[in-house]
Order: structure tokens, then C-alpha cells, then sequence
């Protein structure tokens, strides 16, 4: 079974630029998240995907971050403009189905993003 | 406000011992715990988890301790190898339907041989 796909797995852009990720999740999986590790702390969630639809976006930054995941399967987080804060390794993970099996939540490997 | 805290940011152990790494809470509605682990340029990987209904589960050198009273959860590694140097993440959960993990900020073990 393939894993969770990222790409690029890392980025150096310059505050203010725009910066966009991919993730592939595990085939079958309806549910999606996108998680931003800062360097020392424990990955946080920024947006749930239940097929294509919202299900938790409260931690997500509205103002500069957006995600899609467009026909419920793939999906992209997009930054714009990029702030020196948002220095971090952005992790996808994908689960089967939400409330059942909670140990089996599949993450990428990550895209690293510097900003300059 | 952390809500899932891993006070050691580092651990070292001999090859062989065990390694004990520890975990507190402060939500009284997180009833799921889980461990993972985190190899350098990967993605986290699950190792282990508890439910609140248990004080204790096993897989192989791997048990994990819930005393819900203190609001505390360790992880043992018994014996400890080389290859067990990572980073681990201690994350709660609770039980209402979807409700996401939350994250400790890790500990990272290092296995001397």
C-alpha cells in the first residue's frame, strides 16, 4: 500500500512570496489533515478534510493560509504572502475514517519551508 | 496553553536498558493516547496507544502506563536499541466523534551503543 505523498519536500522562499504543498493521502482515505511542526514543538492541526468538505479549519490563519481538496481526494495547502513565522515542516496525514481505528492516521513525510 | 506537555525535551539511554519517556495532560476529556514516533526527514509514525478504560497496554518492547488520576502517561522501551533513537510525540484525544489529536512537543531519545 502506498503511503501519504508530499511534494516538494522543501521550499526556501522570501517574505512575502507565495508557497503552495501537495498531498497525495492513502488511497481510500476519506479523511485529510494538514499540521504545521514548528522546529521544537509537536505538529498542530490546521485543516480537516472529510472527503472535500471542511471539517475543522479554527486553527488555520484565513488571512494568508488556504487549502482545497478538490473531487475529495488530493489536496493543497497555499500560503500567501509568507511570513519568517511560518518557518516549519508542514505535514499531511490521512485516516480512514474519523472516530474509528484513532491509532490510524498515516502522515507524509512533510514539505520543510524556510522563509528568508 | 499546552495541553499535552513532554517537560524532557531530551532523553539518553544505554543500549539495552529501558527508557522511560513521560507525558502530562491537563484536558479531563482526553480519553485516547497515543505515542508516536519521528525519524529524521520522515513523517510521524504510530507506535502505540491507550484508551482510557486501561492502566496499561503492551506490544512487544513497547508498554505505555496511563494513571488518569495525575493525568499522566509514560512510555517503556524495553530493552532500548540504537535503532529507538527518534524523536517521540505523546498525543490525546477525545472521544467525540472526529475529534483531532493534540500534540506534545516531543522527546527526542538517543540510544548509545
Amino acid at each position: 500500500e502506498a503511503g501519504v505523498a508530499q511534494s516538494p519536500r522543501y521550499k526556501i522562499i522570501e517574505k512575502r512570496q507565495s508557497v503552495a504543498f501537495w498531498c497525495n493521502p492513502i488511497s481510500g482515505h476519506a479523511t485529510l489533515y494538514w499540521y504545521q511542526q514548528i522546529l521544537g514543538q509537536g505538529p498542530k492541526l490546521l485543516i480537516q478534510f472529510q472527503n472535500n468538505g471542511v471539517v475543522d479549519d479554527s486553527q488555520l490563519p484565513k488571512d494568508r493560509f488556504s487549502a482545497e481538496r478538490l473531487k475529495g481526494v488530493d489536496s493543497t495547502l497555499k500560503i500567501q504572502p509568507a511570513k519568517l513565522e511560518d518557518s516549519a515542516v508542514y505535514l499531511c496525514a490521512s485516516r480512514l475514517t474519523p472516530g474509528q481505528g484513532r491509532d490510524t492516521q498515516y502522515f507524509g513525510p512533510g514539505t520543510r519551508l524556510t522563509v528568508l | 496553553d499546552q495541553q499535552v506537555k513532554q517537560n524532557s525535551p531530551s532523553l539518553s539511554v544505554q543500549e539495552g536498558r529501558i527508557s522511560i519517556l513521560n507525558c502530562d495532560y491537563t484536558n479531563s476529556m482526553f480519553d485516547y493516547f497515543l505515542w508516536y514516533k519521528k525519524y529524521p526527514a520522515e513523517g510521524p509514525t504510530f507506535l502505540i496507544s491507550i484508551s482510557s478504560i486501561k492502566d496499561k497496554n503492551e506490544d512487544g518492547r513497547f508498554t505505555v502506563f496511563l494513571n488518569k488520576s495525575a493525568k499522566h502517561l509514560s512510555l517503556h522501551i524495553v530493552p532500548s536499541q540504537p535503532g529507538d533513537s527518534a524523536v517521540y510525540f505523546c498525543a490525546a484525544s477525545g472521544n467525540n466523534y472526529g475529534q483531532n489529536f493534540v500534540f506534545g512537543p516531543g522527546t527526542r531519545l538517543s540510544v548509545l551503543p
